[in-house]
């Protein structure tokens, strides 16, 4: 079936630094999906790429899906603490079906 | 709107109990998932219903796992004879459609002791 990879698991950044995480798909997949989940919260939806090559960008998160659609990331600037957090990537492939990653779980250091 | 609610946010039974877990989505939403969250591990899929088609079991772990749901409206997840691996944050989900972006419920926390 169907598997989606993100890494690293663990992201430490030191507050002000840029990072980048990385999510694979084992299969083409028709579109990402990228959620936050804060401390003791639950999973937010953040952005839905679709488009082969796509980049968007949200204040200091950018986004990209890859050329080939299998593959994304992930990358924020200028990290701040309320960046803290998981982040899972979900790719979205044959049938519809959603497959989360594990996440990335990201700690800045002040 | 409001968002998806889950009831209850905290619960706390002893081994070999049954519990019950409600979800309830958001309004216009057909399709609704479970999943399971070890603390600090990821999202593990549990089961998923779209309208009235046969619902998608294969994350269920065991046959003390079962969830209904009656058209696109309020799910139930039962396990029974809990055992404390059970222990873990259930969340819920819906979206409009399969494959649309998903809203999550604030989770119930089960702990079996």
């Amino acid at each position: 079936g169907q598997q989606v990879m993100q890494i690293p698991q663990y992201q430490h950044v030191q507050e002000g630094e840029d990072f980048t995480t990385y999510c694979n798909s084992s299969t083409t997949l028709s579109n990402i999906q990228w959620y936050k989940q804060r401390p003791g919260g639950h999973p937010v939806f953040l952005i839905q790429l679709v488009k082969s090559g796509e980049v968007k960008k949200q204040k200091r998160l950018t986004f990209q899906f890859g050329e080939a659609k299998k593959n994304s990331s992930l990358h924020i600037t200028a990290t701040q603490t309320t960046d803290v957090g998981t982040y899972f990537c979900a790719g979205c492939a044959a049938g519809n079906k959603l497959t989360f990653g594990g996440g990335t779980r990201v700690l800045v250091k002040p | 709107g409001a968002g998806v609610s889950q009831s209850p946010s905290n619960k706390v039974t002893e081994k070999g109990k049954d519990v019950e877990l409600r979800c309830d989505p958001i309004s216009g939403h057909t399709a609704l998932y479970w999943y399971r969250q070890r603390l600090g591990q990821g999202l593990e899929f549990l089961i998923y219903f779209q309208g009235n088609s046969a619902p998608d079991k294969s994350g269920l772990p065991s046959d003390r796992f079962s969830a209904e749901r009656t058209g696109e409206s309020v799910s139930t997840l039962t396990i029974q004879r809990t055992q404390q691996e059970d222990s873990a944050v259930y969340l819920c989900a819906s979206s409009f459609n399969r494959g649309n972006e998903q809203y999550f419920g604030p989770g119930t926390r089960l702990t079996v002791t």
